[in-house]
């Protein structure tokens, strides 16, 4: 069974770092892309970026470069979002999701339960 | 900066049948696009209904379906239940990057 579990809810406060996880299971990691998502309080989806983890392959949305890095660990079959510096309004759900990113087709089919931030002074 | 489009909010009745679009500031949305499709309620995560514009997951109820219609991407519920009520969201592909719409606001009354 394909799950993505991701690490539970963080507070803290403008200016620190976080580092935040999305467990895979259930398949071989290295062949499927995961996507970062941010869904911020009462507004919609917004697509972040993605990682291919057999080769650490990454592509940012523009808005999201420079912002957050994404990264993986391959021997424990995990995915990690990352901020240097937080502001208040990266205070936000976020999900990961996996995807199916070839010649030919395009499917995100699992994602996380959501990791909320919440960045407060 | 690319912009997707859907129609902020929809009203269907109960068995009835509502289509829902997604459309590109680019242009055409075509194959190419390979929109997604989501389905959120409240306090739950996305869950994934169509990808690559016309394919169901193994979960996705047979009575919803996508599309191409004119130059948008299109998910279309028939047979409309309650439980479909829920906010949808379209995901479009631009090239190594991927833009979500605003979604959609389908209420069942």
């Amino acid at each position: 069974e394909v799950q993505l579990v991701q690490s539970g809810a963080e507070v803290k406060k403008p200016g620190e770092s976080l580092k935040i996880s999305c467990k895979a299971s259930g398949y071989r990691f290295t062949t499927f892309w995961i996507g970062w998502v941010r869904q911020l309080p009462g507004e919609g989806l917004e697509w972040m970026g993605i990682i291919y983890p057999g080769d650490s392959d990454t592509k940012y949305t523009p808005s999201f470069r420079g912002q957050v890095a994404i990264s993986v660990d391959m021997s424990r079959s995990v995915a990690f979002l990352q901020w240097s510096g937080l502001k208040t309004s990266d205070t936000a759900i976020y999900y990961c999701a996996r995807m199916d990113y070839t010649s030919g087709w395009v499917l995100v089919d699992y994602l996380g339960q959501g990791t909320l931030v919440t960045v407060s002074s | 900066q690319t912009v997707v489009t859907q129609e902020p909010s929809l009203t269907v009745s109960p068995g009835g049948t509502v289509t829902l679009t997604c459309g590109s500031s680019t242009g055409a949305v075509t194959r190419g696009s390979y929109a997604n499709w989501f389905q959120q309620k409240p306090g739950q995560a996305p869950r994934p209904l169509i990808y690559s514009t016309v394919n169901k997951h193994s979960w996705t109820p047979s009575r919803i379906s996508g599309s191409l219609l004119g130059d948008k991407a299109a998910l279309t519920l028939s047979g409309v239940q309650p439980e479909d009520e829920a906010e949808y969201y379209c995901l479009v592909y631009y090239g190594d990057t991927f833009v979500f719409g605003p979604g959609t606001k389908v209420t069942v009354l």
